[in-house]
């Protein structure tokens, strides 16, 4: 059974540039949900995708947006890039869209100078 | 954005000490799910809990999920030095799935 795995690991971007984000589930899984994490903060829940649409959104602007494909691997876009975007990006998997256990990847490391 | 209240915010402890942490919220929860997190990694599950009252132990770790349905507390005995990270509490309030993290507790522990 494979995990969830996010790419790129790292990547730093400038300010008003756009970045792309992927995302691929845990086997099994159909639900993907996006979380930003600022250093020192926990988790902050960005989107969820289910059945390639969106299911749910946190307290984000427009400029985060995102896609799931019909094999559940997900995309995270954010454009025109500002300073406070700097934060490890989480993706999460779980079975449904319901209240489920959340299965993370490792992040992608997101830096805007 | 909202976060659950955890507390202590960091803890320096000494090998075999054992440990408690806790999560509250305004909210009451139906699903309390406990995360570690270490450097460079994303938030690994630890235990869930699914019933108000119900006490679950996974190895040396121990959680409650609170009577109010607002609280859960994190146990962990006899700590060793690989028990370093940062513990996350993570729910989604009743009636919705939006997870919500709280703010994390550091552990440090020193040999």
């Amino acid at each position: 059974e494979t995990g969830v795995t996010q790419s790129p690991t790292h990547l730093i971007k400038t300010r008003g540039q756009q970045v792309t984000l992927r995302c691929s589930s845990q086997s099994g899984h159909n639900t993907v949900s996006w979380y930003q994490q600022a250093l020192g903060q926990g988790p902050q829940f960005i989107f969820q995708y289910y059945r390639e649409e969106e299911n749910g959104r946190g307290n984000f602007p427009p400029r985060f947006s995102g896609l799931q494909f019909p094999n559940y691997s997900s995309e995270l876009n954010v454009n025109a890039l500002e300073l406070d975007d700097s934060a490890l990006y989480l993706c999460a998997s779980s079975p449904s869209s319901g209240a489920n256990v959340l299965t993370f990847g490792a992040g992608s490391r997101l830096t805007v100078l | 954005g909202q976060q659950l209240n955890q507390s202590p915010q960091s803890m320096f402890i000494q090998e075999g000490e054992d440990v408690s942490m806790n999560c509250t919220s305004s909210s009451i929860f139906n699903t309390w799910l406990w995360y570690k997190q270490e450097p460079g990694e994303g938030p690994v599950l630890l235990i869930a809990l699914y019933k108000a009252g119900e006490l679950t132990s996974n190895g040396r770790l121990t959680a409650q999920f609170g009577i109010t349905r607002k609280d859960s507390f994190l146990n962990i005995s006899a700590s060793i030095p690989s028990d370093v990270g940062i513990y996350f509490c993570a729910g989604p309030p009743s009636g919705t799935y939006k997870y919500i993290f709280g703010t994390g507790t550091r552990l440090k522990v020193l040999a």
